[in-house]
């Protein structure tokens, strides 16, 4: 099994561009999450899945927009690309959102906005 | 609001030194508490989680922690630690006002020296 799996590791954005944080895993998992991770800070929830066709916001959803038409895939879409979404981000999937379930997390992507 | 504390940002050993990170957390109900670990070069992956029962859990590698409830205390041990245990840990924790979402603290940065 792959795990997580995310594109691009890297990418440079100018300011107003747009662009799609690609997540898959293929654990079959019901739950897919996107978190970003600002430098010195915790992981902050961007939005979460709990199954194909639902998504719901996180704590910082502004400047994003998801979608799960695919259990196996939970894109990313950044609208007119912002500094302060200067970021890595990080995909992760649970198989339920239990207490105590284990999260699998992807290997991040460092994202940069000019 | 509920947060994750996690009082050393960068912590550096020797070789067969013991190791003790702090993890607190603010939250007076009943929590799930989690560390994850991402070496480097690598994904975030979990190294231990309590959620009931022995308030001493152990994970993977030699490492344990332990909840004491009255002090909001989730502190990570090892008591020797290896060159390959250098990585960045992150506590975790989360709650049914949370709705089970995890809330993260800012990660600790370990260096082992050989």
């Amino acid at each position: 099994n792959a795990g997580v799996t995310q594109t691009p590791k890297f990418r440079i954005l100018k300011i107003g561009q747009s662009m799609t944080l690609q997540c898959t895993q293929d654990m079959n998992h019901n739950y897919m999450y996107w978190y970003r991770q600002d430098p010195g800070m915790g992981l902050k929830l961007i939005y979460y899945s709990v199954g194909a066709g639902i998504t719901d916001k996180g704590e910082v959803p502004n400047g994003y927009n998801v979608s799960r038409s695919t259990t196996e895939d939970f894109p990313l879409r950044l609208e007119l690309a912002a500094p302060s979404q200067t970021s890595v981000y990080f995909c992760a999937s649970s198989n339920q959102q239990g207490a105590a379930d284990e999260q699998y997390f992807g290997p991040g992507t460092r994202l940069t906005v000019t | 609001a509920q947060s994750v504390s996690q009082h050393n940002h960068h912590v550096i050993l020797s070789e067969a030194a013991s190791l003790e990170l702090g993890c607190n957390y603010s939250y007076g109900g009943t929590v799930n508490l989690f560390w994850y670990v991402q070496y480097p070069g690598q994904h975030l992956q979990l190294l231990l989680k309590y959620f009931s029962g022995d308030p001493l859990v152990k994970g993977i590698k030699g490492f344990e922690a332990e909840f004491i409830k009255s002090k909001f205390s989730f502190n990570l041990r090892k008591p020797s630690v290896q060159w390959s245990d250098t990585a960045e840990y992150f506590c975790a924790v989360n709650t049914m006002d949370s709705n089970y979402q995890l809330i993260w603290g800012a990660g600790t940065k370990l260096i082992i020296k050989p």
